[in-house]
């Protein structure tokens, strides 16, 4: 059973560029969720994607968007990078047919760095 | 809408037991418990579910007052593996909230 990953590993982006992070579920997981998690704190909701569409969207604005392909993998887009989007970004699958009545497994992260 | 954690940190010794409490302003559908080491991405510990129903590590347990909109997690003959922040998480409006984290290290 493939675990969930997740690409780059490490990021570096200037401000005002546009970046794309992906995320590949553990086998089986028909859910993707995507969180921010800036320096000693906890992680923060992005979003949800379940049968290719949004499933539940926390408080970020509309350059944060997503997709959700048929095979579950998914893609995180941030445009016009701010000197606050450098975070670790998260994906987490999970096999709950939306929602969150399920466990949630996550990939390694993604080191997003703006300058 | 993000749950409170108490105590923000904890040190323990090898083999003592701990508690770790999440609170919610709002009812409490399900809550699920993570760990997350330094450097690592959290994994998952546990889930607790409306009507009692829980999934999770045999070697953790955890209860989930509804009424109180509150639940606790419980380390027992804790080992220097449990180190690491400790997140409680709930989810309201299709949004998915973690706690404010607690701190946990466990000294030889």
């Amino acid at each position: 059973e493939t675990g969930v990953t997740q690409s780059p590993t490490h990021l570096i982006k200037t401000r005002g560029q546009q970046v794309t992070l992906r995320c590949s579920s553990q086998s089986g997981h028909n859910t993707v969720s995507w969180y921010q998690q800036a320096l000693g704190q906890g992680p923060q909701f992005i979003f949800q994607y379940y049968r290719e569409e949004e499933n539940g969207r926390g408080n970020f604005p509309p350059r944060f968007s997503g997709l959700q392909f048929p095979n579950y993998s998914s893609e995180l887009n941030v445009n016009a990078l701010e000197l606050d989007d450098s975070a670790l970004y998260l994906c987490a699958s999970s096999d709950q047919g939306g929602g969150f009545i399920s466990e949630q497994y996550f990939g390694p992260g993604t080191r997003l760095t703006v300058t | 809408q993000q749950p409170v954690q108490s105590p923000q940190a904890v040190i323990l010794r090898e083999g003592e037991d701990a508690v770790i409490n999440c609170s919610s302003s709002k009812a409490l559908y399900s809550v699920h418990w993570y760990r997350q080491k330094h450097g690592e991405a959290p994994v998952f510990l546990m889930i607790l579910l409306k009507g009692g129903e829980q999934k999770g590590h045999e070697k953790i347990s955890a209860s989930f007052n509804e009424k109180k909109q509150q639940s606790s997690l419980y380390l027992t003959a804790s080992q220097l593996s449990y180190s690491g922040t400790y997140f409680c998480g709930t989810f309201a409006g299709n949004q998915f909230y973690f706690g404010t984290g607690t701190s946990l290290t466990v000294i030889p």
